[in-house]
Parts: structure tokens; sequence; C-alpha cells
């Protein structure tokens, strides 16, 4: 079954304590992006990679990392997690020119 | 400032009946757009799109409207089914770019 997948689904965290979130797709598929949810300002672009070794700023990339050293993965880094990364957390991926596959979410409370 | 605004946050629509979704961009460079639908607890569906050369793409009882001259787009529901209830966000993106802008979302209720 073509999906991405991403863990943990819930994660609960304190101010500071450094923490990945994994992100992984089995449709062979170039472009990955990270994205944010939160109330009343819609999906937010944090990070996107066009392919391996090639990831490039969102809107919002500030107090996050990634990396792109294999196709299938893009995990999201927060080295110094702080209360305002507090939010809902989306992967996804797509092939060139057709339409973006998003994972189930990343559900992320800093303390 | 939002590229892409979806001024109404919530949406109440009796079953049967046409629900209309609307959204409104800033950026002219914008040329691809799609509608993507979420449950609670569930990552965005892709719905449906329209490239900036159609003014209309339709897929069953979904149709999407696009003015370009009035950088508007309307997602059309008929007829609308309780199981269409959910939130709508609308995107946009230049073409053969990664950056898809979404809108902040439409809660669609349908109601028996």
């Amino acid at each position: 079954e073509a999906q991405v997948t991403q863990n943990p689904r819930y994660l609960i965290t304190v101010t500071g304590k450094k923490l990945t979130v994994t992100c992984s797709q089995n449709m062979n598929h170039e472009y990955m992006s990270w994205y944010r949810q939160d109330p009343g300002l819609g999906l937010r672009q944090i990070y996107y990679s066009m392919n391996v070794e090639v990831t490039d700023k969102g809107d919002v990339p500030e107090g996050y990392k990634v990396s792109r050293k294999e196709k299938r993965n893009f995990p999201l880094i927060l080295e110094s997690p702080s209360p305002n990364q507090t939010s809902l957390y989306f992967c996804a991926s797509r092939a060139r020119m057709d339409t973006q596959y998003f994972g189930p979410g990343t559900r992320l409370t800093v303390l | 400032d939002q590229q892409v605004k979806q001024n109404s946050p919530s949406l109440s629509v009796q079953e049967g009946r046409i629900s209309i979704l609307n959204c409104d961009y800033t950026n002219s460079m914008f040329d691809y757009f799609l509608w993507y639908k979420k449950y609670p607890a569930e990552g965005p569906t892709f719905l449906i799109s329209i490239s900036s050369i159609k003014d209309k793409n339709e897929d069953g009882r979904f149709t999407v409207f696009l003015n370009k001259s009035a950088k508007h787009l309307s997602l059309h529901i008929v007829p609308s089914q309780p199981g269409d209830s959910a939130v709508y966000f609308c995107a946009a993106s230049e073409i053969d770019t990664d950056k898809l802008i979404f809108g902040t979302g439409t809660r669609l209720q349908v109601f028996p």
C-alpha cells in the first residue's frame, strides 16, 4: 500500500530536549516536505526536499532541521524544542508534477 | 501576509444541497490550485485540482471553478453528504515548485 508514515504519532516533551520525528514514504517520490498546522493559520511549510541531499527552507524553518540522506526518509529534527513549537506536524511526499500525499500527522506538545 | 485566504472558517449545509467553499489568492504567479480534505486525526487528502489554463474541473460530485481575473476559486459539492463533513483546505503553487501555500481551512458540516 502506497503511504507516508510518521513516528511518533503523539509526543509530549520538555523545553530543550532534542527530538526527531521520522517520516518515510514507499512511493519512490522525489519531493518531500514538512508542514505544521496551527489553529487559524492553516498548513505552513517548514522545509522541503527536491531530492536526496537537496533541502530548502519553507515559510517557517526557524528552530527546525531536516536531512535527506535517502530518498524514502525525511526526518524532522528539533534541536532545542520550545513551547511555540507545540503543533500538529505533517510530512508529505509527491512525484514531480503530481499531487502531495500526506502522512497521518504527529501531535507534538512541548512543555 | 496570507497569500491564500479562506475567509469562511465554517459552513453548515443540509444533506442533498450544494456546498460552496471559497478561496481567494493574491499572488498572480500561482498557476496550479488544489483542494484538500482533512478528517480529524488524519492527514489531508487530495480532492481535486485545477491549472490556470482552465476555468473549471469536475470530478463526480466535486467541481472547482477558477476565476483568474478575480483571483478566486471555489469548490462546489453537489449533492452534499454527511460524509463530506471535514475541514477543506485550498492550496496554490507555481508549477514545478514544491512550494504549496495553504489557506486556513473551512470546516464543512453537512447535517441530515
